[in-house]
């Protein structure tokens, strides 16, 4: 089956600085792959998602970018806020509504 | 846009005994549902996937007859832990698409589940 590995586990930045945060995937047949939000006690908020076909996509501050052939994605906030601290999960799956295997997530502390 | 909602949000029960967790989806008709546990500060596992009138696909390593799952409708599936143990204490939480090839997941609002 998939299996999603993500780095960082824990990151800290200063407010306005850029966040990176890096998953791998295993099976060459995922072709979506979902980056989730969740803060603490709630459920995970789709925040930007990519597929196969494509290899960038932005939305305002946060940005997906996708290597298929390293299999690889990765997701970037710039100009962080206070409110952007939370746990990032990615995710990936064989297509939109099919069962998404997780990233162990990344908790991102932004920092005043 | 589309919503799914769980309930109940909190449960506490006795060990030994069975609790019922449901997730609707409230505008849009969900063939295949998707249940998920997450223990603190872990990562989201998936148990077993719901599909409508027929049994559900249990994850390797997660007990059928303990999890009882029921979709007896496109807009409801039922999550029932059986005999509880604290040790199922956790995080629950059921997820559904629309299930057109583009359908993002929706997530319900998780139930935490305690069990003394």
């Amino acid at each position: 089956g998939e299996n999603v590995e993500q780095h960082p586990s824990t990151l800290s930045v200063q407010e306005g600085d850029s966040a990176v945060i890096k998953c791998t995937y295993s099976d060459s047949a995922s072709n979506y792959f979902p980056w989730y939000k969740q803060e603490l006690g709630k459920r995970p908020q789709l925040i930007i998602d990519i597929r196969s076909n494509v290899g960038e996509k932005k939305d305002q501050r946060i940005a997906v970018t996708l290597n298929k052939t390293a299999k690889h994605f990765s997701l970037h906030i710039t100009e962080t806020q206070p409110e952007d601290s939370a746990v990032y999960f990615c995710a990936a799956s064989t297509g939109g509504g099919n069962k998404l295997t997780f990233g162990t997530g990344t908790q991102l502390k932004v920092e005043l | 846009g589309a919503v799914v909602s769980q309930h109940p949000s909190r449960v506490i029960c006795k060990s030994g005994t069975s609790v019922k967790i449901e997730c609707r989806s409230l505008d849009f008709q969900a063939t295949t549902m998707f249940w998920y546990r997450q223990f603190p500060k872990q990562s989201l596992m998936l148990m077993a996937t719901s599909n409508e009138g027929s049994k559900a696909t249990y994850e390797q390593g997660v007990e059928k007859d303990k999890f009882l799952i029921n979709h007896a409708s496109l807009t409801l599936s039922t999550l029932t832990v059986t005999s509880a143990h604290p040790e199922d204490s956790s995080f629950y939480i059921c997820s559904a698409s629309e299930g057109t090839a583009n359908s993002p997941l929706h997530f319900g609002n998780g139930t935490r589940l305690t069990v003394t």
